[in-house]
């Protein structure tokens, strides 16, 4: 199966500031590559599918690059509400795999 | 609007059975793929398994396959996840979630939480 490995684990971010996240997928995964946020006690939410296009209603500030076997989420300037764990998700290979996740924690 | 509402849940004993349900509403059930993906207390996410809209095709991870079975029933909008023969490590949050042409998870239910613990 694909492994997905995202990095770092936990990302410290003041308020206001740049999150760069990073997902690399064992194999190559085309651009079949989504990003979730979960907050705890909640689903999975999708942020981003097809590496760069953003979900219904996902505010701008959240941006996908990337091709092949490395992706980039990027989130412009945190807010509060963004606070959270975020995974990426191949589903170019079944199975579908995820990463570890990174979680973005205030600083 | 799209409703997954997952039930079915609870403790069970090693080497127990448990039925899941996924009851879908606010969109043609009958149109899509459903899947169902779970979540140890603590970990990430992990795909679980798959059918198409029509029931005629299954797919498992290697960790349930033998031991899990999915199924729907198009009538009642209504899918399911029979689990037998469960262990310790299928102790999880299971969410039921949806694709009608591209594999990724727009919508998810709230989950519906599996302990396995003697």
């Amino acid at each position: 199966e694909v492994v997905m490995t995202q990095s770092p684990a936990t990302l410290s971010v003041s308020p206001g500031e740049r999150a760069t996240l990073s997902c690399r997928a064992s194999q190559s995964v085309s651009s079949h590559l989504a990003w979730y946020q979960q907050k705890p006690g909640q689903a999975p939410r999708l942020l981003i599918y097809g590496v760069s296009t953003r979900a219904t209603g996902v505010p701008a500030r959240f941006s996908g690059s990337g091709s092949g076997t490395e992706f980039t989420l990027t989130i412009s300037s945190l807010q509060s509400e963004d606070f959270a764990v975020y995974y990426c998700q191949q589903y170019n290979n079944l199975p579908q795999t995820f990463g570890q996740g990174t979680k973005v924690e205030i600083k | 609007e799209v409703q997954l509402v997952e039930s079915g849940g609870g403790l069970v004993q090693p080497g127990g059975s448990l039925r899941l349900s996924c009851a879908a509403s606010g969109f043609t059930f009958s149109n899509y793929w459903m899947h169902w993906v779970r979540q140890a207390p603590g970990k990430g996410l992990v795909w679980v398994s798959r059918i198409n809209s029509d029931g005629s095709s299954r797919t498992y991870a290697d960790s349930v396959q033998g031991r899990f079975t999915i199924s729907r029933d198009n009538a009642r909008n209504t899918l399911y996840l029979e689990m037998n023969g469960l262990r310790a490590e299928d102790t999880a949050v299971y969410y039921c979630t949806r694709h009608r042409y591209v594999e990724y998870f727009q919508y998810w239910g709230q989950g519906t939480l599996v302990t396995v613990s003697s």
